[in-house]
């Protein structure tokens, strides 16, 4: 597509439930990231994939969150038994490499009641 | 543990100011340095550095590099109301993996 897409826009889930996050990067690009931005907060880094290499699972903040991307190219971030301290803005972003930067999508606003 | 840091964290303008917001990183492998502007919910790619004292300009706004202070600048000429946002700055995007984002400076610009 011509940009990113992340699905849904907003979800609001109550505690306890489990949620998945939708990203669709760029054709072709290979690199795909996740991060989340709370109110008020600069991105905060959970999890990059690039090809086929084991992803970077370094700032997943705890083992209720995992992610996973399927041939190369959607990812599904889930968040499993949601906290009212998982409320934020998901972002996904994607690359086609190192001189290019990333591209973000929309992002999707989760509210955990 | 890499770090980039922003200042300030919130501004106030009026239009026709000219602003500089700061970025000063301290990163492991540093290759390039990368700046985004936030509206809403995505951030928009401003400009990437990789060079010292390079100045990279597009329009009303200007970005330079120094790798030897470890810092960066964004300036914005004549600022309009459509320039309040936040400004991400964020490194060192080595190999192209993940960036460690600064705080973000906020800024508003009053007509």
């Amino acid at each position: 597509g011509a940009g990113v897409s992340q699905s849904p826009s907003n979800k609001v889930t109550e505690k306890g439930k489990d949620v998945e996050l939708r990203c669709d990067p760029i054709s072709g690009h290979t690199a795909l990231y996740w991060y989340r931005q709370s109110l008020g907060q600069g991105l905060e880094f959970l999890i990059y994939f690039q090809g086929n290499s084991a992803p970077d699972k370094s700032g997943l903040p705890s083992d209720r969150f995992s992610a996973e991307r399927t041939g190369g190219s959607v990812s599904t971030l889930t968040i499993q038994r949601t906290q009212q301290e998982d409320s934020a803005v998901y972002l996904c972003a994607s690359s086609r490499g190192q001189l290019y930067g990333y591209t973000f999508g929309s992002g999707t606003r989760l509210t955990v009641v | 543990e890499d770090k980039v840091v922003q200042s300030p964290l919130s501004l106030v303008v009026h239009e026709g100011d000219t602003v500089t917001l700061n970025c000063s990183y301290e990163v492991t492998n540093f290759r390039s340095l990368l700046w985004y502007k936030q509206e809403k919910k995505a951030p928009t790619f401003l400009f990437m550095l990789t060079s010292s004292g390079i100045e990279k300009k597009s329009g009303r706004l200007s970005s330079i590099l120094d790798k030897k202070e470890l810092f960066s600048i964004l300036n914005i000429t004549a600022t309009q109301t459509g320039d309040s946002a936040v400004y991400l700055c964020a490194g060192p995007y080595n190999q192209g993996g993940k960036l460690i984002f600064g705080q973000g400076t906020e800024l508003s610009v009053k007509p």
